[in-house]
């Protein structure tokens, strides 16, 4: 297995623009998680889905901020519109039940 | 709240010699803990993990002890090497569910 495929690796976007991150679990694993990580803030969870369905949104900052899973095989978390504070790297990962998670290389977003 | 705790940003250790990496909690519910390490513009990695009724695990170089009337679990890295050079967390699931929480990370830096 690849293992988690995020893409795309880095965005540049101005703000104000609407900004999806794509992401493909490791096959089998029933549970995908969307972390973002900041200096100020460190890794903290935005989303996380059990067998596609959403679970815990809590982490997710802003109305600005949506994820979906439409299937088990892929994810998105859109940023609409995007603003400046919202530059960080996106991390997707996944796991099968309570086992470790896999992580993603990551997506780096710049929004100037 | 932040409910796992890593007091040490950074930490530079002689290569060959003991590195020990701390990390605290608050939710004595947590019933399993992990480290990830993680490269510069990688994603975090699984290392290994220790679950609450046992008070230490070993994998090669990587030992985890646990101390549940401290809420303290140290991971230790002997003979460190300068591959061992990245930033490490510790995390733990919530009592019942998969959201991982993560420290803020302790940044190793082993000096050849």
């Amino acid at each position: 297995d690849a293992g988690v495929i995020q893409s795309p690796r880095h965005e540049v976007t101005e703000m104000g623009q609407e900004v999806t991150l794509r992401c493909k679990p490791i096959s089998g694993h029933d549970y995908l998680f969307w972390y973002r990580q900041t200096m100020m803030r460190g890794l903290e969870l935005l989303i996380y889905f059990n067998n596609n369905v959403p679970i815990d949104d809590s982490g997710m900052p802003e109305d600005r901020f949506s994820a979906k899973m439409p299937n088990a095989s892929f994810s998105t978390l859109k940023i609409q519109p995007s603003e400046p504070r919202d530059s960080a790297v996106y991390f997707c990962a996944s796991s099968f039940r309570r086992s470790e998670a896999f992580f993603g290389q990551g997506t780096r977003l710049t929004v100037v | 709240d932040q409910q796992v705790k890593q007091n040490s940003p950074s930490l530079s250790v002689q290569e060959g010699r003991i590195s020990i990496l701390n990390c605290d909690y608050t939710n004595s519910m947590f019933d399993y803990f992990l480290w990830y390490k993680k490269y510069p513009a990688e994603g975090p990695t699984f290392l290994i993990s220790i679950s609450s009724i046992k008070d230490k695990n070993e994998d090669g170089r990587f030992t985890v002890f646990l101390n549940k009337s401290a809420k303290h679990l140290s991971l230790h890295i002997v003979p460190s090497q300068p591959g061992d050079s990245a930033v490490y967390f510790c995390a733990a699931p919530g009592f019942g569910n998969e959201k991982l929480t993560f420290g803020t990370g302790t940044r190793l830096t082993i000096i050849p």
